[in-house]
């Protein structure tokens, strides 16, 4: 299985509030783990991915940070959001030994007022 | 610097004729090409890969593509179109840098409007 679980599914926040996005993944163990930004339904923005329990590789310097306290579970989280932290967040794994291939959660979509 | 390119922001076609949607990429080394589909409010849903092998893939929902290297391409295609496949299109590329990481390089998407 694949299944990619996220939420929630949709969240208004105010500016300055904190943040806190749940991932967790099914399938075998040691899964590379993305979190990406989609904004205005368009391209996708790659922030953090994690090959194992722990480790975090961040794109982009910004207003967020990630965690991987377990091995299937993916946190994305921020002390103070931003107007611009909102968007469309979607996590993902990488497929068992062919890592290239991707799989996608439902996503959540983030509104910061 | 790699790179994939969708030049069309938006593609319309008739209901039963023939859709494609352009992908063009610049990598390092042999690329690992893939397309991805997202539905409104949705994630990504995975349609189909080339690695290596046959030129012409084929993968979900009728889609198929076809990778020619002389000219670093990988359309989407699919010969009857259906309304349900309006949709946006993701191309990507396997970053050739980043070893067993498996970061994926997108491309801006592409809009597909089929109408009845």
């Amino acid at each position: 299985s694949q299944t990619i679980h996220q939420w929630p599914a949709t969240l208004v926040q105010p500016v300055g509030s904190p943040l806190s996005l749940e991932c967790t993944v099914e399938g075998t163990s040691n899964p590379n783990l993305y979190w990406y930004r989609q904004a205005a339904g368009r391209g996708l923005q790659l922030l953090f991915y994690s090959v194992g329990i722990g480790q975090i590789s961040s794109e982009v310097p910004q207003n967020l940070s990630a965690s991987r306290p377990q091995d299937r579970q993916f946190i994305l989280s921020s002390k103070k959001l931003l107007l611009s932290d909102s968007g469309f967040y979607l996590c993902a794994r990488g497929r068992e030994r062919v890592y290239n291939e991707q799989f996608f959660g439902p996503g959540t979509r983030l509104t910061v007022l | 610097a790699q790179s994939v390119a969708q030049p069309e922001d938006q593609v319309n076609v008739a209901e039963g004729n023939p859709l494609t949607v352009k992908c063009t990429y610049s990598v390092s080394g042999n690329p690992y090409l893939f397309w991805y589909v997202q539905y409104p409010n949705r994630g990504l849903q995975f349609l189909l890969k080339y690695i290596t092998g046959d030129n012409l893939v084929k993968g979900s929902y009728g889609f198929e593509a076809e990778f020619n290297k002389s000219q670093t391409s990988f359309h989407l295609k699919k010969p009857s179109a259906l309304v349900s496949d309006s949709a946006l299109y993701f191309c990507a590329v396997r970053d050739a840098t980043s070893g067993n990481t498996g970061k994926l390089i997108f491309g801006q998407g592409t809009t597909l409007q089929v109408k009845p």
